[in-house]
């Protein structure tokens, strides 16, 4: 079974430090994984996914199979940033996303 | 383009009872799919619905079922309300055979609460 596993409930940090999500995954197949994100009173969004290789929002994230993590990444956190982050994955061909159990962000001014 | 649209936003009902939750696909989507997140949880995956059929399904007991229509939006029904399904539910449509969960886009979900 896949399994996603986000370890920090919560996240405080302050206006212009780093930030850093930990996501770590269990799956024998290929997965794809993806970080989704809640603002508060909004719908769920998808922020990144491995493929893409992108950066959204200054966020970045790189897929490291050897350990099997796929970490969250922003080097100067904005108050904007304030929001629960899922980390997730999918196995490729399937289309149903298995999710972690979210990081509350709160970025302090 | 609307996106994803979910109806009601908000519900109460009460043990016992039936509901059905309806969504309508963002514009091009062809596949819905249903999560139950309840509070201070993540989503669950209930079931995907492609081509009028349920292609997938997660674990949920037969109380929670679902239905496509030929314009691919869609209904779940949940049966027998249990105070446990208080949550929110989430409809996410997509463009298959994209097989990636990546291209889905979230509604804004429908409330539920059972008393």
């Amino acid at each position: 079974a896949q399994r996603v596993t986000q370890p920090e409930k919560l996240l405080s940090v302050f206006k212009g430090a780093p930030v850093e999500l930990k996501c770590n995954y269990s799956y024998s197949g290929s997965p794809e994984l993806f970080w989704y994100v809640q603002y508060s009173r909004q719908r769920l969004q998808l922020l990144l996914r491995h493929i893409s290789r992108e950066s959204i929002k200054g966020f970045t994230a790189d897929l490291n199979k050897g350990e099997t993590s796929f970490h969250l990444k922003k080097p100067f956190a904005q108050e904007e940033d304030s929001a629960m982050y899922y980390c997730a994955l999918s196995d490729y061909g399937n289309n149903r996303l298995a999710f972690g159990k979210g990081n509350q962000v709160v970025v302090i001014p | 383009d609307a996106g994803v649209t979910q109806s009601p936003t908000h519900l109460i009902k009460t043990r016992g009872q039936q509901v059905t939750l309806r969504c309508s696909p963002k514009s091009g989507h062809d596949t819905v799919s249903w999560y139950q997140q309840a509070l201070g949880q993540e989503p669950q995956f209930i079931f995907q619905y492609y081509e009028e059929e349920e292609r997938q399904r997660g674990n949920f007991p037969d109380r929670f079922s679902g239905h496509q229509f030929p314009n691919y939006s869609s209904e779940l029904n949940v049966n027998a309300l249990l105070l446990g399904d208080s949550a929110l539910y989430l409809c996410a449509s997509s463009l298959a055979p994209l097989g990636q969960g990546g291209g889905y886009t979230f509604g804004s979900g429908t409330r539920l609460t059972v008393v």
